[in-house]
């Protein structure tokens, strides 16, 4: 199984200032890892793809970089909706798995 | 509009058995795999099964092999997930997901809001 490792487990950022969250897999992923957003209350929602492809509708501020075992989400300019708990997650190998996730809140 | 709506959720005693269902909607259902993903209470995201689009191969995690088993009904635009020798770790919420494992891009694009199990005596 293919352990994924988030980093922080919490951020604390302002509006408006960038974040920057990471995600590093046990082994290599290739690019096949997808980012999400999940809101109290709410089901995650997809927000990159392939390491770098922002899904549909996503904002251009998200951005995703990275292959084999370091990614990283980066959020360039932090909007109040965007305070919310982000996952990454492999899907190279099965079983697929999530990393335990980074909270972001506002500083 | 794609639409995926969970049921089936509820209180079962350890032991005891749940079948949870989802009903797809605004899309080609039998052309997709499709997963379950569950999220146990103040914890992360884990991926429970998935299933190719004409059923005929599953994959579970390794927690759950045995005990789950995810099927489909693509006449009935339908999937389920047959939950049986429940334990007190299997309590979560429970969301179906669409996978995009059949094409090159990945990942589950849309999900329900999801069925809650809560397994005690």
């Amino acid at each position: 199984e293919i352990v994924m490792t988030q980093s922080p487990a919490t951020l604390s950022v302002s509006p408006g200032e960038r974040a920057t969250l990471s995600c590093r897999a046990s082994q290599s992923v290739s690019s096949n890892l997808a980012w999400y957003q999940e809101k109290p209350g709410q089901a995650p929602r997809l927000l990159i793809y392939g390491a770098s492809t922002r899904a549909t509708g996503i904002p251009a501020r998200f951005s995703g970089s990275g292959s084999g075992t370091e990614f990283t989400l980066t959020i360039s300019s932090l909007q109040s909706e965007d305070f919310a708990v982000y996952y990454c997650q492999q899907y190279n190998n099965w079983p697929y798995t999530f990393g335990q996730g980074t909270k972001l809140e506002i500083k | 509009e794609v639409q995926v709506v969970e049921s089936g959720g509820g209180l079962v005693q350890p032991g005891g058995s749940l079948r949870l269902s989802c009903a797809a909607s605004g899309f080609t259902f039998r052309s997709w795999w499709m997963s379950w993903v569950r999220q146990a209470p103040g914890k992360g995201l884990e991926w429970v099964a998935s299933i190719m689009p004409d059923g005929s191969e599953k994959y579970y995690v390794d927690s759950v092999k045995g005990r789950f088993t995810i099927s489909r009904d693509n006449a009935k635009n339908s999937l389920f997930l047959q939950m049986n020798s429940l334990r007190a770790e299997d309590t979560a919420v429970y969301y179906c997901a669409r996978d995009r494992a059949a094409s090159d891009e990945g990942g589950f694009d849309y999900w329900g809001q999801g069925t809650l199990v809560t397994v005690s005596s």
